[in-house]
């Protein structure tokens, strides 16, 4: 079992609102990433938690906030978004120590 | 700077026949290639990987070939069917070097090759 399940699949907000993405896997892994993928463009890496603790953080913006609840469940949260955000975002998860990354189907935002 | 490539934006292949996706990298602490399929609106789904120990790795209809030093990487996908229209990303990783802490690794891609299996 290699599942990556992300909710929701679409997601439509304004500039003022305050939403959360939710990332679930069970396959025990404890490596955890977010993404955000644009059109025609390779997945861009925004957040690593490994062991439930943020490892790694490039350079994303405040108004993205990762949480990581439980060794299964990864969210992020969003407050304040520009139209520029508007993307796919993706969950990936990995075995400790491997480096084959399981994804998600990805959340498709949009920002107005 | 863009540490892996895949310089073919897109392939037609016809069906049956071999397709051929290139990747190459800069980067020579890379030790560790994975290829990656992907459909439009979809998460990417795990193909194949290949640690640089090796120079080929077989899965049933796709086999990647690495030359290390050349700083190339193939996939081949025999024989070609339909289904097999999507993207493709080549991605790396440096392997402990890039170890982030309590085993995540971080993986590099490439822009992606757009495949198309004409029937």
């Amino acid at each position: 079992d290699t599942e990556v399940t992300q909710t929701p699949k679409h997601l439509v907000m304004g500039m003022t609102n305050k939403k959360s993405l939710k990332c679930e896997q069970h396959m025990g892994h404890r490596a955890m990433y977010w993404y955000k993928q644009k059109a025609k463009k390779p997945p861009e890496l925004m957040f690593v938690y490994s062991y439930e603790k943020l490892s790694i953080n490039e350079s994303v913006p405040s108004r993205f906030s990762p949480e990581c609840p439980n060794s299964s469940l990864l969210n992020l949260h969003l407050h304040a978004l520009q139209p520029e955000d508007s993307a796919l975002y993706l969950c990936a998860s990995a075995r400790q120590g491997q480096e084959t990354q399981y994804f998600g189907p990805g959340t498709r935002l949009l920002v107005l | 700077d863009q540490q892996v490539k895949q310089n073919s934006p897109s392939l037609s292949v016809q069906e049956g026949r071999i397709s051929i996706l290139n990747c190459d990298y800069t980067n020579s602490m890379f030790d560790y290639f994975l290829w990656y399929k992907k459909y439009p609106a979809e998460g990417p789904t795990f193909l194949i990987s290949i640690s640089s120990i090796k120079d080929k790795n077989e899965d049933g209809r796709f086999t990647v070939f690495l030359n290390k030093s050349a700083k190339h990487l193939s996939l081949h996908i025999v024989p070609s069917q339909p289904g097999d229209s999507a993207v493709y990303f080549c991605a790396a990783s440096q392997g402990p070097a890039a170890y982030s802490g309590a085993g995540s690794y971080q993986l590099t891609f490439g822009k992606g090759t757009k495949l198309s299996v004409i029937p």
